[in-house]
């Protein structure tokens, strides 16, 4: 079977840089993605490794390293709107497209 | 396109009754998700379809839960007998069947079983 771990919640002050760690057991994994989800909101992508390294995009970056079966998300300048949950999920190849979310990790901003 | 619409957003329903979901996706999108989100958890999968194949259905999923995708649009999730621990989010989601990655979610209908 699948499972995930990540931090139930993270705070933090607007502008700090915000670090959201995810761990994973799967039997044949494919890609970690990232998805943000704001109070009463859709989830929404943000991110997706396949391949070790970092992926950036804007003030977000994604991190994968297959051999420890772990992952970040990487929330830099961190604005108020930024508060929300933000959960990995993972996809592998006995059933490939389908996502295994974790429980999620709420990020709170203050001022 | 419009993303992903779910119908109704809202559902409150008396334990015992039949309820019906509906979800369009993006009409360029061949796969169909259906999850379940509860309080304070991540999106629990239910079911997908490719196309109008159901390929896969949670083995958490009681025989209460049935999901159809008749023309490969639109999809409907039908829950009967409702139960109070039937009360969630109800998410749909599609993709295309050629990624892993990059799911558009619906805004959900949130069920409550009274």
């Amino acid at each position: 079977g699948q499972s995930l771990e990540q931090p139930s919640e993270v705070t933090a002050v607007e502008g700090a840089i915000v670090q959201i760690n995810c761990t994973y057991q799967t039997s044949g994994f494919y890609g970690l993605s990232w998805y943000q989800q704001h109070d009463g909101g859709a989830p929404t992508f943000l991110s997706y490794n396949a391949l070790d390294g970092l992926e950036e995009t804007g003030r977000f970056s994604s991190f994968l390293s297959r051999s420890d079966s772990y992952g970040y998300l990487l929330l830099q300048e961190l604005q108020m709107k930024d508060s929300a949950s933000y959960f990995c999920a993972v996809s592998d190849s006995d059933s490939w497209g389908k996502l295994q979310f974790g429980a999620g990790t709420q990020v709170v901003v203050t001022p | 396109d419009t993303g992903v619409s779910q119908n109704p957003r809202h559902k409150i329903t008396k334990r015992g009754q039949n309820v019906t979901f509906r979800c369009d996706p993006i009409s360029e999108h061949n796969r169909l998700y259906w999850y379940r989100q509860t309080l304070g958890q991540g999106p629990e999968f239910l079911t997908y379809f490719q196309n109008e194949a159901q390929l896969e259905k949670s083995r958490l999923l009681s025989d209460r839960f049935s999901a159809e995708r008749p023309k490969g649009s639109f999809s409907t999730l039908e829950i009967q007998r409702t139960e109070q621990g039937d009360s969630a989010m109800y998410l749909c989601a599609s993709s295309l069947a050629s990624t892993d990655y990059g799911y558009t979610f619906g805004s959900g209908t949130r069920l409550t079983v009274v």
